[in-house]
């Protein structure tokens, strides 16, 4: 069964990187025809797409939050990365690592989500 | 941006009714619609995909329907573990966008 774990730093301090591991277990990251990426949840609000990526290194980013995004994939570690630069109180939220279908587009598979704080 | 907008933003409704939810795309998104379901503390989970294909193990209550712009999810018979959030998401294109939810509460 496939699995999604969130690595996250929990507090990130204003103006800082926050940098994100997704470890994928049942399944392969260089699986042919889904892509791998992140979505976001501010706490009480509704769910953010950030980014995903193709193992063949293809990357689709929201528009957004394209200039401070960078999303990676290490396919012999079963991992995918990503790293959003410049955080401010904002980008505080629930990350959650999310495998998307290719064929229909959707997301059929979430990590448990992990509690990324911006503050000093 | 295609932007995604649902009705209500909440319900009250009691076990066994019916209950509609709809979503509208800013564009057309064709078939690339898909429903999830969120409770308290935990991830979303898909429910249909394709506007109206349902996720291996969702129960049949859930069911989705339309095309283009416009997309309806129904639950027939509301059941305690039906209780939740609802989005709405379109995967048409190389940016995904999700509705802001609808709240499915207790009456």
């Amino acid at each position: 069964q496939l699995q999604l774990q969130e690595s996250g730093p929990g507090l990130v301090k204003p103006s800082d990187t926050l940098s994100l591991t997704c470890t994928v277990s049942g399944g392969s990251v260089g699986s042919s025809n889904f892509y791998w990426g992140c979505v976001r949840q501010p706490p009480g609000k509704g769910l953010e797409w950030i980014a995903s990526m193709y193992y063949s290194g293809r990357t689709y980013y929201n528009p957004s939050l394209k200039s401070r995004v960078t999303i990676s994939i290490d396919t012999s570690k079963n991992q995918f990365y990503l790293n959003l630069t410049s955080v401010t109180a904002a980008d505080t939220a629930v990350y959650y690592c999310a495998r998307l279908n290719g064929n229909w587009f959707y997301f059929d598979s979430w990590g448990q989500g992990s509690l990324v704080t911006v503050s000093s | 941006d295609i932007q995604m907008t649902q009705s209500p933003s909440s319900l009250s409704a009691s076990i066994g009714d019916r209950v509609t939810i709809a979503c509208r795309a800013s564009q057309s998104i064709s078939n690339y619609l898909s429903w999830y379901q969120q409770k308290p503390g935990k991830a979303p989970k898909l429910l249909i995909y394709s506007a109206s294909t349902l996720q291996s193990g969702v129960p049949s209550r859930f069911s989705g329907s339309g095309s283009e712009t416009d997309f309806t999810l129904t639950i027939s018979n509301l059941q305690p573990e039906d209780f939740g959030i609802y989005y709405c998401q379109q995967g048409y294109g190389s940016s995904w966008t999700f509705g802001q939810g609808t709240k499915v509460e207790s009456k």
